[in-house]
């Protein structure tokens, strides 16, 4: 079974552009979350996504968002890039992420680079 | 915050040593995992125990729980090189799906 896949590995944008990020989750996973991982904070949520409606959302502004498609499959949009958005951005996926509070799978993430 | 707190941020042992890593959290959770990470890659599932549980082996690795201290602790036995990653620890609330990852501890096993 192929893990989750996150595209592109890395992406290096300038302060005020916009990028999507891709997530394919494990087959038959539907619910799909999004970290952001930096130094000094660790892994901040971001959000997820289940049956493509956002469930969950952590404290991020407006400029983050996200979507699910039907086939569960997750892309993320930062807009009007700052310099501290540079992070590692990883997705993770798990069949339902309901009461069964299963484990996640993560992807390798994409690296994010504004200058 | 709903993060879990890792202790310490950074441990460096010898290869064969025992490596200790602690968890603290704020309210009653539903179950704790732990996750590993090698540099600039995605996490790894390690090991989940449930909040009425104590202990919990799996290889190499220990973890117990303590709610009424809301902590947990990983031990990695007989440690190798290739153990050499940094370690979070997620407690997840009965409160939603939501997963509160701390800063991790870094791991660093000399050969």
């Amino acid at each position: 079974k192929a893990g989750v896949t996150q595209t592109p590995r890395y992406l290096i944008k300038t302060r005020g552009q916009q990028v999507t990020l891709s997530c394919s989750p494990i087959s038959g996973h539907r619910s799909v979350s999004w970290y952001q991982q930096t130094p000094g904070q660790g892994l901040q949520f971001l959000f997820e996504y289940f049956s493509e409606t956002q469930r969950n959302k952590g404290n991020f502004p407006g400029r983050f968002s996200g979507r699910q498609f039907s086939n569960s499959r997750s892309e993320m949009n930062v807009s009007t890039l700052e310099l501290g958005d540079s992070a590692l951005y990883l997705c993770a996926s798990s069949l339902d992420g309901g009461a069964s509070w299963e484990k996640l799978f993560f992807g390798s993430g994409t690296q994010l680079s504004v200058l | 915050s709903q993060q879990g707190e890792e202790d310490p941020q950074a441990l460096s042992i010898q290869e064969g040593e025992n490596a200790t890593m602690n968890c603290s959290y704020k309210t009653s959770i539903n179950n704790l995992q732990w996750y590993r990470q090698n540099s600039g890659r995605g996490l790894v599932h390690l090991i989940l125990i449930r909040s009425n549980e104590r202990e919990k082996h799996s290889g190499r690795l220990r973890v117990t729980l303590d709610t009424s201290k809301k902590s947990s602790s990983l031990l990695i036995t007989a440690s190798r090189a290739a153990d050499t990653a940094s370690y979070f620890c997620a407690p997840v609330y009965n409160t939603g799906n939501q997963f509160y990852f701390g800063t991790g501890t870094s791991l660093t096993v000399i050969p």
